[in-house]
């Protein structure tokens, strides 16, 4: 079965600082893995994915995340962070079937 | 992409009674989910709503308690039954959509409290 740990529960910086999420998965077939942000009070939006191809994948609002295979993970970055960025982060894992499994979740709070 | 609503955005509710929370896709979705997520924690799927027949629960959520419809593939309704303070929580409503293979759309969640 496959898991997704985020190692972070909160992540704090100062504003235009870089920041990077981490999360790692667990599968033993092909994923496809996503990034999901969680203002306060609204439902999930998707910030970036990786289904295939390369392995460096850009979203919206400035965010790259890097599949490294080798290494089960999946972390999210940005080079630099803004007020508005204070969110919640959740990594997620799918394997093909319709299901998709939610990591913890980090908290970026982004500090002026 | 698809456009989720949900109704009621929130709801204060007496324990013992029900509350029925409708999602609305605004194209055709796949799949259909509901997820509660408690305070600062992740999300957890409830059941899988099937179009036309009954919805497919997750362990530890049953039909009695979380019964939930989806007449077609536009919507579909989750009630909460005999609630306690317990099932104060977010409920999120989810699907996946046609084309765009296991990204899932969520609505912006009900926000449930029990007295």
């Amino acid at each position: 079965a496959q898991s997704v740990t985020q190692l972070d529960s909160q992540v704090p910086v100062f504003e235009e600082a870089p920041v990077e999420l981490r999360c790692n998965y667990s599968s033993s077939v092909s994923v496809y893995l996503f990034w999901y942000v969680q203002y306060p009070n609204q439902g999930l939006q998707l910030l970036l994915k990786y289904l295939s191809g390369s392995t460096l994948v850009k979203g919206i609002n400035g965010f790259e995340a890097e599949f490294n295979k080798s290494q089960t993970s999946f972390h999210l970055r940005k080079p630099s962070v803004h007020i508005s960025d204070t969110a919640e982060y959740f990594c997620a894992v799918n394997t093909g079937g319709f299901k998709t499994i939610f990591g913890a979740g980090t908290r970026l709070f982004v500090k002026a | 992409s698809a456009v989720i609503s949900q109704k009621p955005s929130r709801d204060i509710c007496q324990r013992g009674t029900s509350l029925t929370i409708q999602c609305q896709v605004d194209s055709q979705v796949t799949m259909m989910f509901w997820y509660r997520q408690q305070p600062g924690q992740s999300l957890t799927l409830i059941a899988t709503a099937n179009q036309g027949s009954e919805a497919t629960y997750e362990s530890g959520f049953v039909i009695d308690k979380f019964p939930i419809s989806r007449p077609n593939l536009t919507f579909s309704t989750l009630t909460v039954s005999n609630m306690s303070p317990e099932d104060s929580s977010i409920y999120l409503c989810s699907g996946t959509g046609q084309g765009v293979y296991n990204e899932q759309f969520f609505g912006p969640g009900t926000r449930l409290t029990v007295l």
